[in-house]
């Protein structure tokens, strides 16, 4: 198996510009994560879904984000407009039970 | 509700020296507790991990104990590496319903000189 794929794996934008990150989790797996980190914060669980349905997004900052899972085997983040301060390395992670299994995470830099 | 408290680093070793990394939680009911490790510019990974009391994960040299009396999960090796220098996170599930969230402590960077 390919194991989680996420891309872009970096991504520079200007302020006020959308953006938007994907993630194909492992085929089977029924959870869905997409977390932050920043050297301030660690790392944050943002929204997580089962099924392909939102369970917990209690982690999402503000209305700027939203993430969004159409299918098993596919998921965006999106970012609009962005800011700044949403500089940081995203990560998703699929599971069936309890071990997540990270992608390499996109880089994201907000100029 | 459930947290997890991990040591604070910066820790720096000597290669061959033998590494603790202190991790203690607060749950309730029965966690299984997690070692997970991010080696730099990688997502993270599974280290070992332990589903019930006493039990003992292990993996590449590295052991942890889950000890539900003292509610800890540390983190040993008895020799490191410099390949072992990495961040590591401490994590724990509530083993409750459908509910498939890990809580994180905040990680502990490591780094071992040649």
């Amino acid at each position: 198996d390919a194991g989680v794929i996420q891309s872009p794996r970096h991504e520079v934008t200007e302020m006020g510009q959308e953006v938007t990150l994907r993630c194909k989790p492992i085929s089977g797996h029924d959870y869905l994560f997409w977390y932050r980190q920043t050297m301030m914060r660690g790392l944050e669980l943002l929204i997580y879904f089962n099924n392909n349905v939102p369970i917990d997004d209690s982690g999402m900052p503000e209305d700027r984000f939203s993430a969004k899972m159409p299918n098993a085997s596919f998921s965006t983040l999106k970012i609009q407009p962005s800011e700044p301060r949403d500089s940081a390395v995203y990560f998703c992670a699929s599971s069936t039970r309890y071990e997540q299994f990270f992608g390499p995470g996109t880089r994201l830099t907000v100029l | 509700g459930n947290s997890v408290t991990q040591m604070e680093g910066p820790v720096t070793l000597s290669e061959e020296a033998f590494l603790t990394i202190n991790c203690t939680y607060t749950a309730t009911g029965y966690p299984s507790l997690f070692w997970y490790v991010q080696y730099p510019g990688e997502g993270l990974q599974l280290l070992l991990k332990a589903t019930k009391a006493d039990d003992k994960g292990s993996n590449k040299g590295f052991e942890a104990t889950y000890r539900k009396e003292t509610t800890s999960f540390h983190l040993e090796k008895g020799s490191v590496q410099v390949s072992d220098s990495a961040v590591y996170f401490c994590a724990l599930s509530d083993n409750a319903g459908n509910n498939r969230k890990l809580i994180w402590g905040l990680g502990t960077s490591l780094a071992v000189n040649p």
